[in-house]
C-alpha cells in the first residue's frame, strides 16, 4: 500500500537559515509527488509538484524539492527562511489505480524565530 | 485561488444531530473530494466523486455519506454526529490534467458536543 512519512513533527529555525523538510514515500511505481503548505486557519496551498523528468523541481515562494528514487524521498528545501514561512507542510503521493487519490503525510509544523 | 467555497466555515452541533457540509466549485471539474484533518493524522480521505451521482468511499467513510446531484456541488452528511467527528473538513477539486493535482477549499471547522 502507498504511504508517506514525514519524520519531523515540528521544526524550529531562525529567520534567514536554510530549511529542509523530509518526506519519504512507499509506492510501487513512479509516483506523482506534491508538497502543500497550510497557514493557520487556512486551506492547503500547492507549493510544488513532481511528475517526471528533472528531479529538482521549483515551486512558489522560493521553495524547491528533489526527487531521489533510490532513497524514496522528496525533501523540500529553502535556502533562506522568512518569518512568513511559518506554517504546516504536507507531503503527498499520488496513489495508483483509477481512483486518483492522494495519500498525505502527517505534516511538519515549521516555526520561525526572528 | 481555485473557485471552491465551503459552507459553513464553522459549526457547533450536538451529538446525534444530522449535519450537512457543502462544497461548491466554479471550475466545472469532474473530481471532488472530502477530507478530514486531525492532529497527528494529516488529511484522510472520507469520500470522493468522479462525476454527477458517481461517488466512492475513502479510508474513513464510516458515519459519513455524500451526494452530488450537480457538477458544482458536493455535499457531505453526518447522519448522526458523534464527538469523534469533531474535525476540520476540507473539500478539494482535481485538475483535469489527469495528474491528480488537487486544490483545496478553506475548510469547515466542526465541533460536536
Amino acid at each position: 500500500a502507498q504511504s508517506v512519512t514525514q519524520p519531523d513533527i515540528h521544526i524550529t529555525v531562525s529567520e534567514g537559515a536554510s530549511l529542509e523538510l523530509r518526506c519519504n514515500y512507499s509506492y510501487g511505481a513512479t509516483p506523482y509527488l506534491f508538497w502543500y503548505v497550510q497557514s493557520p486557519g487556512q486551506g492547503l496551498q500547492l507549493l510544488l509538484k513532481y511528475f517526471s523528468g528533472d528531479t529538482l523541481v521549483q515551486g512558489i515562494k522560493g521553495f524547491e524539492a528533489e526527487f531521489k528514487r533510490s532513497q524514496s524521498s522528496f525533501n523540500l528545501r529553502k535556502p533562506s527562511v522568512h518569518w512568513s514561512d511559518a506554517a504546516e507542510y504536507f507531503c503527498a503521493v499520488g496513489a495508483s489505480g483509477n481512483t486518483d487519490k492522494l495519500i498525505f503525510g502527517t505534516g511538519t509544523r515549521l516555526q520561525v524565530f526572528p | 485561488d481555485a473557485g471552491i467555497t465551503q459552507s459553513p466555515r464553522h459549526k457547533v452541533t450536538e451529538t446525534g444531530t444530522p449535519v450537512t457540509l457543502r462544497c461548491h466549485q466554479t471550475e466545472n471539474h469532474r473530481y471532488m473530494y472530502w477530507y478530514r484533518q486531525d492532529p497527528g493524522h494529516g488529511l484522510r480521505l472520507i469520500h470522493y466523486s468522479y462525476g454527477v451521482k458517481d461517488t466512492d468511499k475513502g479510508e474513513v467513510s464510516d458515519g459519513y455519506s455524500v451526494s452530488r446531484s450537480k457538477t458544482e456541488d458536493f455535499l457531505l452528511t453526518l447522519e448522526s454526529a458523534t464527538s469523534s467527528q469533531t474535525s476540520v473538513y476540507f473539500c478539494a477539486i482535481r485538475d483535469p490534467s489527469g495528474r491528480n493535482i488537487q486544490y483545496f477549499g478553506a475548510g469547515t471547522r466542526l465541533s460536536v458536543l
